[in-house]
């Protein structure tokens, strides 16, 4: 079946430092979206990618979607303490009806 | 405008007992869901439905029973709580079913 494999599973950092996690699927995405579940909250859409090679912008947040559809990365500039949390990476196939299925997650904890 | 519900937010279950948790949506959405969150491993998708009346299976199914009479509600029933079934669960929802999942506050449920 569908699988999506995110790495790390755990990130510690010093406010200011650079975050990236990274999506791996093992079969084509139509699609792939990220959320963010703060410690003890629900997920909670951030971006969706839908085109080859697509890279999108929200502040110090950076999305990218690979050439081939089969990766993604989301990379946080000068990490800030509210940034705390878990990141999940989501993706959907029409093989598998665009349901999607979440990588595992990157817990990222911000030391200030 | 209160999005996803979930009721309960706290639930302790001796093994062999059942019960349901509730799902409500006021977006007018057609797609619901409903995932689990264990430690480590992400969301699974437990049941989903596209409409009213129509529901299907997911990753992890077995244990659990869902129905959809109306577009709004979209309950989970665990018949014959197991250990194994102590988790976080999350209901979500999605116009479209390839955009934004919203998603409820969880339900933490313990089985003893």
């Amino acid at each position: 079946g569908q699988q999506v494999m995110q790495i790390p599973q755990y990130q510690h950092v010093q406010e200011g430092e650079d975050f990236t996690t990274y999506c791996n699927s093992s079969t084509t995405l139509s699609n792939i979206q990220w959320y963010k579940q703060r410690p003890g909250g629900h997920p909670v859409f951030l971006i969706q990618l839908v085109k080859s090679g697509e890279v999108k912008k929200q502040k110090r947040l950076t999305f990218q979607f690979g050439e081939a559809k089969k990766n993604s990365s989301l990379h946080i500039t000068a990490t800030q303490t509210t940034d705390v949390g878990t990141y999940f990476c989501a993706g959907s196939t029409l093989e598998y009806g665009n349901k999607l299925v979440f990588g595992a997650g990157t817990i990222l904890r911000v030391k200030s | 405008n209160a999005g996803v519900t979930q009721t309960p937010k706290f639930r302790i279950l001796k093994i062999g007992q059942s019960m349901t948790l509730q799902c409500t949506q006021d977006m007018n959405h057609n797609y619901m869901y409903w995932y689990r969150q264990d430690p480590g491993m992400g969301l699974k998708l437990i049941y989903y439905s596209v409409g009213a009346g129509i529901t299907d299976k997911g990753e992890v199914p077995n244990g659990y029973n869902v129905s959809r009479s109306t577009t709004e509600d979209f309950p989970l029933r665990l018949e014959l709580a197991a250990p194994s079934q102590t988790s976080v669960y999350f209901c979500a929802s999605s116009h479209d079913g390839t955009g934004e999942l919203f998603f409820g506050e969880g339900s933490r449920l313990t089985v003893l």
